[in-house]
């Protein structure tokens, strides 16, 4: 049963960088089938596409976010990380890692973490 | 602002059918694949419906999922109360995954 699951720091003060990491068990990131991903749901509901990591290092960014964005990878501990820089309150919302299926057109996620909420305020 | 246009809240009766609506343009649903997400309050979405209409292992039948043109639509049969929740669409489009902005659904 694959399982993945965020870490980090649930308050970030406005202008500083924003580091999560998602861990994952039950499988791996080493997987060519799949992209690793990070999404975001603001306090009123709205769901957000940040960007994914395929396991050669390869990334794809969400225009809105792309000079603030890192996402990064270490397989050797099966894991994958969002830096997102320059926060604002506007960034105050739940953080999913997740797994995408890029197989299917969509590109639907079909593994999510339980998310982790990141507060921005001084 | 979502990419993609649902309504905000749906209702329907226990045993009911109901069908809720996601709309975008050619460029998103009319260029690929939706999928549906089901969301409870404090938890992550899940995957309920890709391709269109492809639902995952341990998805009831009741679920069903439709594409036209530009609009899709997904369709729960003979409702129950544990399917209130709330549903998102998503597609890819323009390189990146936009969704909508979730429809509330209530049991009555």
């Amino acid at each position: 049963q694959l399982r993945l699951q965020e870490s980090g720091p649930g308050l970030v003060k406005p202008s500083e960088t924003l580091s999560l990491a998602c861990s994952v068990s039950g499988g791996s990131i080493s997987n060519s089938n799949y992209h690793w991903g990070w999404i975001r749901q603001s306090p009123g509901g709205g769901l957000e596409w940040i960007g994914i990591i395929y396991y050669t290092g390869t990334t794809s960014y969400n225009p809105s976010f792309r000079s603030r964005v890192t996402i990064s990878l270490d397989t050797s501990k099966n894991q994958f990380f969002l830096r997102l820089t320059s926060m604002t309150a506007a960034d105050t919302a739940i953080y999913y890692c997740v797994r995408e299926n890029f197989i299917y057109g969509g590109h639907p996620s079909d593994s999510w973490g339980q998310g982790t909420l990141v507060a921005v305020s001084s | 602002q979502s990419v993609l246009t649902q309504p905000p809240s749906a209702s329907a009766t226990p045993g009911q059918r109901v069908t809720i609506s996601c709309s975008g343009t050619r460029s998103n649903i009319g260029s690929n694949t939706v999928n549906w997400y089901q969301q409870f309050p404090g938890t992550a979405p899940k995957l309920v419906i890709y391709t269109n209409n492809q639902r995952p292992s341990g998805v009831p039948d009741r679920f069903s999922g439709s594409k036209s043109g530009t609009s899709a639509s997904l369709a729960i049969s003979g409702l129950q109360s544990e399917d209130e929740a709330t549903y998102f669409c998503s597609t890819w489009a323009d390189s990146l995954v936009v969704f909508g902005g979730g429809t509330m659904l209530t049991v009555l």
